[in-house]
């Protein structure tokens, strides 16, 4: 079974320029979950898809961050436009339902895209 | 507002030795707890996790214990392994998960 799949791995680019980070969830898994992992904290959520719906964007800074998740499979994340303390790694998770795998209430992660604002 | 706390950023235990990670938390009404390790450039993967309603899980040789009046869980690890080196974050989960903050362990050879 094909894991989550992000893509870029790595992007830099200079303050004030867009970025956009793409997912492909594991097939079947209608949860989705951007999170940032700035360099020495875990992983904070940053929006929660439920199929193409969004189910928690509370701490999504939505005058410059954005995510779509059109059909319910694939997502994009954008960032416009970028500041310095943007610098982070956004990961991208699946479950197949919101609470996580059945028994274990597992998130699967992709490997992440590592964003450096200069 | 951190809800779930991992106190120790590192830890260092020598191979063969057991390693002890810590977690705290506030919310009861968090209803399952996570460990997951990380490697660098890579994402996160789950080790194991523990429902509320349980104060011990066990695989292989990992092992959490939940302690529920104290708000403490902890992962053990016996025996620790070179390749045990890692960062090592704990979950909480209501309708979304929390993370803590990470621990790094170091298995010396």
């Amino acid at each position: 079974e094909a894991g989550v799949a992000q893509s870029p791995r790595y992007k830099i680019i200079e303050k004030r320029q867009s970025v956009a980070f793409w997912c492909n969830p594991i097939s079947g898994h209608a949860t989705l979950y951007w999170y940032q992992q700035i360099l020495g904290q875990g992983p904070k959520l940053l929006i929660q898809f439920q199929n193409n719906g969004v189910v928690d964007d509370s701490q999504l800074p939505k005058d410059r961050f954005s995510a779509e998740r059109l059909k319910g499979v694939d997502s994009t994340l954008k960032i416009q436009p970028a500041k310095l303390e943007d610098s982070a790694v956004y990961l991208c998770a699946s479950s197949l339902v919101g609470g996580g795998a059945p028994n274990t209430g597992e998130l699967f992660f992709g490997e992440g895209s590592r964003l450096t604002v200069l | 507002d951190q809800q779930v706390k991992q106190n120790s950023p590192s830890l260092s235990v020598q191979e063969g030795r057991i390693s002890i990670l810590n977690c705290d938390y506030t919310n009861s009404m968090f209803d399952y707890f996570l460990w997951y390790k990380k490697y660098p450039a890579e994402g996160p993967t789950f080790l194991i996790s523990i429902s509320s309603i349980k104060d011990k899980n066990e695989d292989g040789r990992f092992t959490v214990f939940l302690n529920k009046s104290a708000k403490h869980l902890s992962l053990h690890i016996v025996p620790s392994q070179p390749g045990d080196s890692a960062v090592y974050f704990c979950a909480a989960r209501t309708y979304k998960y929390i993370f803590g903050t990470g621990t790094r362990l170091k298995v010396l050879a």
